[in-house]
């Protein structure tokens, strides 16, 4: 079955400072890979997500990018901000039939001010 | 808020009990799926219902069990349990029936097994 791995496990940055969670996937048939946020005391919710046919996606602060052929995919938040603080987690969901969804151990950010 | 009720949100129980955990989806989604999040394992997938129907099992124990109603709220059942079992329980729900895009996940009950 699918593998994802996520690194770093922990990420401490400054308020105003870029953060890059990176992660890996094992499946070549995975086409579809969303990240979640997770703040405490609340469940996981979908922030961005990217496609396999696609490379790169942006929302405002947040960009994905992909590399098939590496099998590897990152989150990269731009400027900071203390409410960023929280624990993201990647995931990769296969194709063709049905396929669940595989998630990373998750990444706890922390912006300080 | 995302449209995901879990009830309740908080439960103590001791070793051998059984529980019943519950989720109403989001309005208009038809898949429900259970996720159990613990320190050490992450979030691993337990089962995913569709319309009613089992779509797909995860790493669920014989222990645990689940079920879809016609309204389409969805009960985890736990029984047996063990220290172990403690534990994060989510519940999600999506419009789409196979696979897990765009889930929409509640604010999960902490089981503790004393």
């Amino acid at each position: 079955g699918e593998n994802v791995e996520q690194h770093p496990s922990t990420l401490s940055v400054q308020e105003g400072d870029s953060a890059v969670i990176k992660c890996t996937y094992s499946d070549s048939a995975s086409n579809y890979f969303p990240w979640y946020k997770q703040e405490l005391g609340k469940g996981p919710q979908l922030i961005i997500d990217i496609r396999s046919n696609v490379g790169e996606k942006k929302d405002q602060r947040i960009a994905v990018t992909l590399n098939k052929t590496a099998k590897h995919f990152s989150l990269h938040i731009t400027e900071t901000q203390p409410e960023d603080s929280a624990v993201y987690f990647c995931a990769a969901l296969g194709s063709g039939g049905y396929q669940k969804v595989t998630f990373g151990t998750g990444t706890k950010l922390q912006v300080i001010p | 808020d995302s449209g995901v009720t879990q009830t309740p949100k908080h439960l103590i129980t001791a070793t051998g009990q059984r529980v019943t955990l519950r989720c109403s989806p989001r309005s208009g989604d038809l898949s429900v799926y259970w996720y159990q999040q613990s320190l050490d394992q992450g979030l691993q997938f337990l089962i995913q219902y569709y319309n009613g129907e089992e779509r797909a099992k995860g790493n669920i124990l014989e222990r645990f069990s689940a079920q879809q109603f016609p309204d389409l709220h969805s009960e985890l059942n736990l029984s047996s349990l063990e220290l172990g079992d403690s534990a994060l329980y989510f519940c999600a729900s999506s419009v789409a029936g196979t696979g897990g895009e765009k889930l929409f996940f509640g604010s999960g009950t902490q089981l503790s097994v004393l």
